[in-house]
This record gives structure tokens, C-alpha cells and sequence, in this order.
């Protein structure tokens, strides 16, 4: 069975520090890989989107990396800001969606 | 881009009763919709699939007769906590595919205290 874990489970930075969000995951056959964001008691806002194929995907300030080899996926901010203060989960689909622990993100002023 | 709303945002009832929880495609139909259960500081979990004209599919350890899920129409499914107690108090959230086995679209969820 899928395995999707996320590292570190929570994380504090000031405002404008670059920080990366990890993402690791047991089978390698997956069909893709998202990223989510999770506002508290909100539902999920989907941040990215990366095929199996691809390596890479960017929207503004942020960049997904996947590396379906190693099972490793990452999510880089960049310049953060208190907005950005949100859970953020990957999830892999293969035969369903395995979502993983989540990431507790505070960008402090 | 395509819309699913749940209904309601937030539930409080007591120990005992029962709840239904709407999940509804607003621009798109849905042959098919997930329903997630969330505890605090936990990540989603796959309680079920709900297909429309038939029987749910229901994920390993969710009981069936517990959680009742009816695909009646293409843009509508329920959820339905029978006999709620204390310990089914979660975040329960839905999600419908539209085009690829890639795409989905959240719900918004839903809050269930049960007292």
C-alpha cells in the first residue's frame, strides 16, 4: 500500500525566507503528484500539479519538484509571506489519492 | 473552474442521532465522488467512493452500515453518519473527479462534533 509522508511536520520562518517542503512516497507508480493547501477548517485548494513524466512544475512564488525514482517530491517558496500560513499536503494518485501527513507552514511578520 | 459544495459547513449534534452530509458538483457531472475523513493534525483518509446508480465502495476498516453514502443523481451524493458518537467528530470532506483521473475538485468540508 502507498505510504505518503511529509517532513518536517511543522515549521516556523520570518517573512521572507525561502523554505522547502518535503514529500516522500513508498511506490513509485504513481500517475501523478499534487500539491494542496489547507486553510484551518477549510477545504483544500489545489497549488500544483505534476504529471509522472514531468520533473518540475512552477506557479509564481512556488516550484514542485518530483523525482518518481526516489519517491521524493518537494515544494519550494519562495520570499514567504503570512499568507502563506497554511497545512500543505501532497497527494499521489495511482489507484486513488494517498494523501500525506501534511506540513504545518507559520510565516511569522 | 468547476465547483463542489458540501453542505452543511459545520454539524453539532448528539450522541445517538443521525447525520447527512450533501456533496454536490455545481457546474459538472460526477459519476463518481470520494468522501475523506480528517482528524485534527492528521492527514485525509479515503473512507469511501460513491458511484452513482450503484453501491458505494467503502475503504478497509469504514463500516458500511455506519456510513451510509447515496449516489442518487449525477451532481449528488450523501453521506450519512448513522448513530453518531463522540469518536466520529471529524472533517469530512468530498471530492469529484472531472475530465482526467488527475483532476478532482474539493469540497470545502464539513465539521462534525458529535456531544
Amino acid at each position: 500500500k502507498q505510504e505518503v509522508t511529509q517532513i518536517p511536520a511543522a515549521l516556523s520562518v520570518p517573512e521572507g525566507e525561502n523554505l522547502v517542503l518535503n514529500c516522500s512516497f513508498t511506490d513509485s507508480a504513481i500517475y501523478n503528484l499534487q500539491w494542496f493547501r489547507q486553510d484551518p477548517g477549510k477545504g483544500l485548494t489545489s497549488l500544483l500539479l505534476i504529471q509522472s513524466s514531468q520533473r518540475e512544475q512552477t506557479s509564481g512564488r512556488l516550484n514542485a519538484s518530483l523525482d518518481k525514482s526516489s519517491g521524493r517530491s518537494t515544494l519550494y517558496i519562495a520570499a514567504s509571506q503570512p499568507g502563506d500560513s497554511a497545512t500543505y499536503l501532497c497527494a499521489v494518485t495511482g489507484n486513488q489519492f494517498y494523501f500525506g501527513t501534511g506540513t504545518s507552514l507559520t510565516v511569522i511578520p | 473552474g468547476a465547483v463542489v459544495s458540501q453542505h452543511p459547513s459545520r454539524v453539532i449534534c448528539k450522541s445517538g442521532t443521525s447525520v447527512k452530509i450533501e456533496c454536490r458538483s455545481l457546474d459538472f457531472q460526477a459519476t463518481t465522488m470520494f468522501w475523506y475523513r480528517q482528524f485534527p493534525k492528521q492527514s485525509l483518509m479515503l473512507m469511501a467512493t460513491s458511484n452513482e446508480g450503484s453501491k458505494a465502495t467503502y475503504e478497509q476498516g469504514v463500516e458500511k452500515d455506519k456510513f451510509l453514502i447515496n449516489h442518487a443523481s449525477l451532481t449528488l451524493s450523501t453521506l450519512t453518519v448513522t448513530s453518531a458518537h463522540p469518536e466520529d467528530s471529524s472533517f469530512y470532506i468530498c471530492s469529484a473527479p472531472t475530465g482526467g483521473k488527475d483532476t478532482q475538485y474539493f469540497g470545502p468540508g464539513t465539521r462534525l462534533t458529535v456531544l
